[in-house]
């Protein structure tokens, strides 16, 4: 079982509506969570970190924790064009000087 | 603020020649370093990573080599490439400071063995 899973997508929704991505982990102990943004071609943009369950909101960007069901997601509001890229997830385990990626989920937002 | 240089930006090499990709930090002192691989189409692979000087860990046994030479430089280094070892290398750190665990990655640098 990988650490860290994510749907590959792509996913697609038009243009104002909201992009969900989920991500699942499998070390219940994990206390650190990360979503990257990364363009084709380009190195990851770290765009939202959460370390307790509940909800972080930054901007258009809302990530969500939850540890008792291993889960961690990310909704984009008023997705735009510019918000098209593969979002990584990723998540601090027992050992916090490692982390772990998902292979990614491709969004693509539609004009 | 910190900064993460990474070089060469791309890097075309043939089977069987030697590799070094270095990578600085910039703006903080003694942080975790790490060097990852992707491939074409996928995710993220840890190759090594460093919590001080000299101090590396290893993930994959592979023919790829790390070395830390000062607190702010990680070296990423091969005696002979294979074709498999093509991708696009990332190098990344992480403050020790605080309680933040919150990991940067450089540019990269895109490796094609011919």
């Amino acid at each position: 079982q990988k650490e860290v899973e994510q749907n590959s997508g792509p996913l697609s929704v038009p243009e104002g509506a909201i992009a969900s991505l989920n991500c699942t982990y499998s070390d219940r102990v994990s206390q650190s969570f990360f979503w990257y943004r990364q363009y084709s071609g380009k190195s990851p943009e770290l765009i939202m970190s959460i370390y307790s369950n509940g909800d972080k909101e930054d901007g258009r960007f809302t990530a969500q924790l939850n540890k008792a069901s291993q889960y961690v997601s990310l909704l984009i509001r008023d997705s735009q064009p510019s918000d098209s890229a593969t979002y990584l997830c990723a998540v601090n385990t027992r050992n916090f000087n490692k982390f772990y990626f998902g292979s990614g989920t491709k969004l693509n937002v539609k004009p | 603020s910190q900064t993460i240089h990474q070089w060469p930006a791309t890097l075309v090499q043939p089977v069987g020649s030697p590799l070094s990709l270095e990578c600085t930090v910039e703006g903080t002192s003694n942080p975790n370093l790490y060097w990852y691989r992707q491939a074409a189409g996928r995710g993220l692979q840890l190759l090594f990573y460093s919590v001080g000087i000299g101090q590396i860990s290893s993930e994959v046994p592979q023919n790829l080599s790390a070395s830390r030479p000062q607190d702010r430089q990680f070296i990423l280094s091969s005696k002979k490439l294979l074709l498999s070892d093509s991708g696009f290398y990332l190098c990344a750190w992480r403050s020790t400071g605080g309680v933040a665990y919150e990991q940067y990655f450089g540019p990269g640098t895109r490796l094609t063995v011919t």
